[in-house]
């Protein structure tokens, strides 16, 4: 079963502007993963936030986490149309670290 | 440097038949993983290989899902009997070290097999 619901669940935008997609889970976490696919590719590793920690930087991107709400944001700035693709969060949980339970995505469109 | 390598990348089976998906882990990699992604949906996890060993195999949706690793490093997914809604694209995935503890090891996925079938 997957523990994590994102939202939307498609978002379109122009380039440059930015994009914003949530991620609510269900269950008490060690980290939290994002991770970007390309049609008809596998997951690339993107940013993990640990449980401490509350917003996390890396290029354009932007995680923060609210432990207490259960969710996580990711902030792509200055979108370009190579950000087009799904973006999933995972979260990993009780005492298998890596035994990662992912959402369903959200599938960012951004046009040239 | 090769990554994680999938073949094939894409597969049509008749309902019934047998079907046996590879994944070649990055070399040396202790941990190997494969998640089922139905269409429009995140992966799943399905099964988790520590070297030879299968760990963890809760994920497997039926008895006609089998997975081995006998050598600790190629792994090969078979699905007997193969039903429509086994229709997915099967990902793997593999890590340096073992699962569990308090450390993160990052999981590198191949392309995924896309299993379609009729």
């Amino acid at each position: 079963s997957q523990q994590g619901e994102e939202d939307p669940q498609a978002l379109s935008i122009q380039e440059g502007e930015n994009a914003t997609m949530n991620c609510s889970y269900k269950t008490s976490i060690n980290n939290l993963q994002w991770y970007r696919q390309n049609s008809g590719r596998g997951l690339v590793h993107l940013i993990l936030i640990r449980s401490n920690e509350r917003e996390k930087h890396s290029g354009r991107l932007r995680v923060t986490l609210d432990t207490s709400k259960k969710s996580s944001s990711l902030l792509i700035t200055a979108s370009r149309a190579a950000d087009t693709a799904s973006y999933f969060c995972a979260t990993d949980e009780g005492v298998n670290n890596n035994d990662m339970r992912f959402g369903a995505g959200t599938r960012l469109t951004v046009k040239p | 440097g090769a990554g994680v390598s999938q073949s094939p990348r894409y597969k049509v089976a008749k309902r019934g038949q047998d079907v046996a998906l590879r994944c070649d882990p990055i070399s040396g990699h202790v941990s190997l993983f494969w998640y089922q992604q139905a269409l429009g949906q995140g992966p799943e996890f399905l099964t988790y290989f520590q070297n030879e060993a299968q760990l963890d195999k809760s994920g497997l949706p039926s008895d006609r899902f089998f997975a081995e690793r006998p050598e600790g490093s190629v792994s090969t997914l078979k699905i007997q009997r193969t039903q429509q809604e086994d229709s997915a694209v099967y990902l793997c995935a593999s890590s340096l070290v073992g699962r569990g503890g308090l450390s993160y090891n990052e999981q590198f996925f191949g392309p995924g097999t896309r299993l379609t079938v009729l």
